[in-house]
């Protein structure tokens, strides 16, 4: 069955520390790796997207990386801001037309 | 604005009213998603158009929900007879597909249903 799993569920960092979010999955055939960030109330808005042949990924603070054996991929912030605080969502595309969600982490940044 | 549009955001209906949502993609876009999303879940996948061919819905779509994309720009969905479990942010999304490869997809803001 084709699943994605992340965790954790939630997280709560203080504002500074960095923080790194995990996505296990199990579909097949693999096209590519996504991670998105929905802010409360909004649509999400993509970060990285990661073929099979890419193993990190970076976009300013935010830094994800695949492993393709072991169907896993992080997300890494650095330096976290309070604006960090959302929904992560790791996104997995079996094939061209096909898109698998995670249920998201949901990072909460503190003064 | 050259993002994914949605309208309206937010829309409040007594159970067993008929709702529409309306999504208006990026303009050289050819594919339109659908998903719900309830909280602290991620979306779940309702149906897709190739421009104005409905091509996959997914089982959680029953019969009191309907889409369209009539020419191949803007889509409805639209949710018969209403009840208090469709309560959910729905969204769209779009992106370009050539060929056998689908590229970015893009997400509207939603529109956040409320049943009651």
């Amino acid at each position: 069955k084709n699943q994605v799993e992340q965790s954790p569920q939630s997280l709560i960092i203080l504002e500074g520390k960095n923080c790194t979010l995990q996505c296990n999955y199990t579909v097949s055939p693999f096209s590519n790796l996504r991670w998105y960030k929905q802010d409360t109330g909004r649509g999400p808005v993509s970060l990285t997207i990661m073929t099979f042949s890419e193993n990190t990924k970076s976009n300013g603070r935010y830094t994800a990386t695949l492993d393709a054996d072991t169907k896993q991929s992080s997300l890494h912030i650095t330096a976290s801001q309070l604006s960090d605080s959302a929904s992560y969502i790791c996104v997995v595309s079996g094939n061209f037309n096909k898109f698998y969600f995670g249920s998201g982490t949901k990072l909460n940044v503190k003064p | 604005d050259t993002g994914v549009s949605q309208d309206p955001r937010h829309k409040i209906t007594k159970r067993g009213q008929n709702v529409t949502f309306r999504c208006d993609p990026i303009s050289e876009h050819n594919r339109l998603y659908w998903y719900r999303q309830t909280l602290g879940q991620g979306p779940e996948f309702l149906t897709y158009f190739q421009n104005e061919a409905q091509l996959e819905k997914s089982r959680l779509l029953s019969d009191r929900f309907s889409a369209e994309r009539p020419k191949g720009s803007f889509s409805t969905l639209e949710i018969q007879r209403t009840e208090q479990g469709d309560s959910a942010m729905y969204l769209c999304a779009s992106s370009l597909s050539v060929g056998s490869s689908s590229y970015e997809q893009y997400f509207g803001p939603g529109t956040r249903l409320t049943v009651t």
